[in-house]
């Protein structure tokens, strides 16, 4: 079946400095969507990317899909107290509905 | 507007025991999934259910089952439960049974098995 990868595990980082969590499917995904997880909470829809290639910000965070829409990226620039959490990205099949969760990314961001 | 609720919080049961959760999804949204998910891991895809048909079903035994009432709320219910089985389920909601759909999450229930 369909796997999801994701990396790395874990990221400490000082506050300031820059984030970056890494997805790679195991097949063709139709979509890509990005969940944040607080501690403690449920996750939360940030974003779905669509297209092959497609880039899409949202203030600090940069998501990308890869080429062969196998892949995808979250970048956070200068990352603050408050984007400390779990970062899901969760893929979709051609030709299913389920979405297939990453194991996540957790961020702790030192002040 | 209410968002998606689940119910109970917590819970917690002994192994052997059987458990319902419950999940009301956001109005108007006709698409009902639901995620078992491990501490420390990604949360797993259960079942989900659209327009009260079962439109997927992830590698659970079937211990684990489902339903989703005309209201489109849904239930899942786990058998003979195991220690294993202890994690957070969440229930997630989405306008369409269609891929690409964003789902909205719960808050989840808690479950403990002892």
């Amino acid at each position: 079946g369909q796997q999801v990868m994701q990396i790395p595990q874990y990221q400490h980082v000082q506050e300031g400095e820059d984030f970056t969590t890494y997805c790679n499917s195991s097949t063709t995904l139709s979509n890509i969507q990005w969940y944040k997880q607080r501690p403690g909470g449920h996750p939360v829809f940030l974003i779905q990317l669509v297209k092959s290639g497609e880039v899409k910000k949202q203030k600090r965070l940069t998501f990308q899909f890869g080429e062969a829409k196998k892949n995808s990226s979250l970048h956070i620039t200068a990352t603050q107290t408050t984007d400390v959490g779990t970062y899901f990205c969760a893929g979709r099949e051609t030709s299913g509905s389920r979405l297939t969760f990453g194991e996540g990314t957790q961020l702790t961001v030192n002040p | 507007d209410a968002g998606v609720t689940q119910s109970p919080t917590h819970l917690i049961k002994t192994r052997g025991q059987q458990v319902t959760l419950r999940c009301s999804p956001i109005s108007g949204h006709k698409s009902v999934s639901w995620y078992q998910q491990v501490l420390g891991q990604g949360p797993q895809f259960i079942f989900q259910y659209y327009e009260k048909e079962e439109r997927g079903r992830g590698n659970f035994p079937d211990r684990f089952s489902a339903r989703q009432f005309p209201n489109y709320s849904s239930e899942l219910n786990v058998n003979a439960l195991l220690l294993g089985d202890s994690a957070l389920y969440l229930c997630a909601s989405s306008s369409s049974g269609r891929a690409g759909t964003e789902a909205f999450f719960g808050q989840g229930t808690r479950l403990t098995v002892v």
